[in-house]
């Protein structure tokens, strides 16, 4: 157990909807990082806020956005969802604003299904 | 443009070897240079970091080496288990101010009893 949370498990929803995925990060951690895997793609870095600052931007769709909150907890929002977006959403946390030197701890991730 | 190629084939090999999994990479200069293990359907785990001016790295039955000239990192695991079975993911940084990881593919181990 890593220590880092992610709700919901699952989500199946139809194209056109908005969904909001959550994160809350090991106690401590101030950094939270999302990721999108898919199949084809991989495991792709979509934003990563510290301490309530977006601190990097990866591949983010327009239509997503995310924020963390002042308990430091996160949340992703995909709007006008297509087909391929259909994938898993890990968030991970870590102690800095380092993402190439800190050690990245990864929660279970969201699986998401886009009908 | 910027590419971290893994093996997608996946490495089949019989307990008690060592299994070496390779992550080459064209256009970085990373300073620093991951690996992680993901388990299906679970979330990556860290194994070991290296950085540019370590050319070798070790943890328990894991070594990393990472060489700069050659762009090339090899992970290797001794006495190998199939508890070892997975996927091994690298990581490095872009080497400019954007401060993310960039993760490769990954390679699917096979360890056989």
């Amino acid at each position: 157990d890593s220590g880092v949370t992610q709700t919901p498990k699952h989500l199946i929803t139809a194209t056109g909807q908005r969904v909001t995925l959550r994160c809350s990060p090991r106690s401590g951690d101030l950094s939270v990082y999302w990721y999108q895997q898919s199949l084809d793609q991989g495991l792709q870095f979509l934003i990563q806020y510290y301490n309530g600052e977006e601190r990097a931007k990866g591949n983010i769709l327009e239509r997503f956005s995310a924020q963390q909150f002042p308990d430091l907890h996160s949340e992703l929002n995909l709007s006008s969802l297509e087909l391929g977006d259909s994938a898993l959403y890990f968030c991970a946390s870590s102690v800095s604003s380092s993402g190439r030197t800190d050690t990245q701890y990864f929660g279970p991730g969201t699986r998401l299904t886009v009908l | 443009s910027q590419k971290i190629e893994q093996n997608s084939e996946a490495l089949n090999i019989q307990e008690g070897k060592t299994a070496t999994l390779t992550c080459n990479y064209t256009n970085y200069s990373p300073a620093y240079l991951q690996w992680y293990r993901q388990d299906p359907g679970r979330g990556p785990v860290f194994l070991l970091l290296i950085r540019e001016n370590e050319k070798e790295k070790r943890k328990e039955r894991l070594k990393v080496t990472f060489d700069t000239t050659l762009k090339q990192s090899l992970f290797h695991i001794t006495a190998s288990q199939p508890a070892d079975s997975a996927t091994y993911l690298c990581a490095l940084d872009s080497g400019t101010g954007r401060r993310a990881l960039t993760f490769g593919s990954g390679t699917r181990l096979q360890v056989q009893p």
